[in-house]
């Protein structure tokens, strides 16, 4: 069956350019996050959708992150004047409702380069 | 706040060798604890999980034990092979206050020599 998947694998872009990450979580699955994986900080929490809402936005780390979620769905991340300590892999993950929200299933990632 | 807390890295060993990876957590209430592997280019997968305490999680040779007492959820496998190279992450979710986020550990590398 389709698991998560995520667009695109890769980005290269300039410094202080925007970037628009995209996330097709599980069909059916009500709960996506997003997470940033980078060498010097490990793999850490940005923000949290349930349905389209956004209860937890607590591990975006500056203004100018920022993400939504259309018709319970696709979710896109959005980062601003990009700054090279945003160079990361953002990973999203889905996961079903009730208990089951806690078992996360994973994308594969974008890599993101901002030179 | 909650945290998981893993042993450093990389472990190196012989195929056939017996492995533990150490994973402590801080937490209040009562979180569910993970164990995701990384395998060299790809994304994260859960290898196996526990949801309370004294559970045992196991997949692919791979055990855990829900240790409340130590708070702890080491994970053990008693012979690895080279294909169990990869990058292991000790993870938490649920406890008070938790929104539905995981917490990981910084991830413990394990290379398998033949």
């Amino acid at each position: 069956g389709a698991g998560v998947s995520q667009s695109p694998s890769n980005k290269v872009t300039e410094k202080g350019k925007d970037v628009e990450l995209r996330c097709d979580p599980i069909s059916g699955h009500t709960a996506l996050y997003w997470y940033r994986q980078s060498l010097g900080q490990g793999l850490e929490f940005l923000i949290y959708f349930q349905g389209n809402s956004a209860p937890d936005k607590s591990g975006l780390p500056s203004d100018r992150f920022s993400a939504e979620r259309t018709g319970g769905s696709v979710s896109t991340l959005t980062i601003q004047r990009t700054q090279q300590e945003d160079s990361a892999v953002y990973l999203c993950a889905s996961s079903a409702s009730g208990r089951a929200r806690e078992t996360q299933y994973f994308g594969p990632g974008t890599r993101l380069l901002v030179l | 706040g909650n945290s998981v807390t893993q042993m450093e890295g990389p472990v190196t060993l012989s195929e056939e060798a017996f492995l533990t990876i150490n994973c402590t957590y801080t937490a209040t209430g009562y979180p569910s604890l993970f164990w995701y592997v990384q395998y060299p280019g790809e994304g994260l997968q859960l290898l196996l999980k526990a949801t309370k305490a004294d559970d045992k999680g196991s997949n692919k040779g791979f055990e855990a034990t829900y240790r409340k007492e130590t708070t702890s959820f080491h994970l053990e496998k008693g012979s690895v092979q080279v294909s169990d190279s990869a990058v292991y992450f000790c993870a938490l979710v649920g406890g008070s206050g938790n929104t539905g986020k995981l917490i990981f550990g910084q991830g413990t590398t394990l290379q398998v020599k033949p």
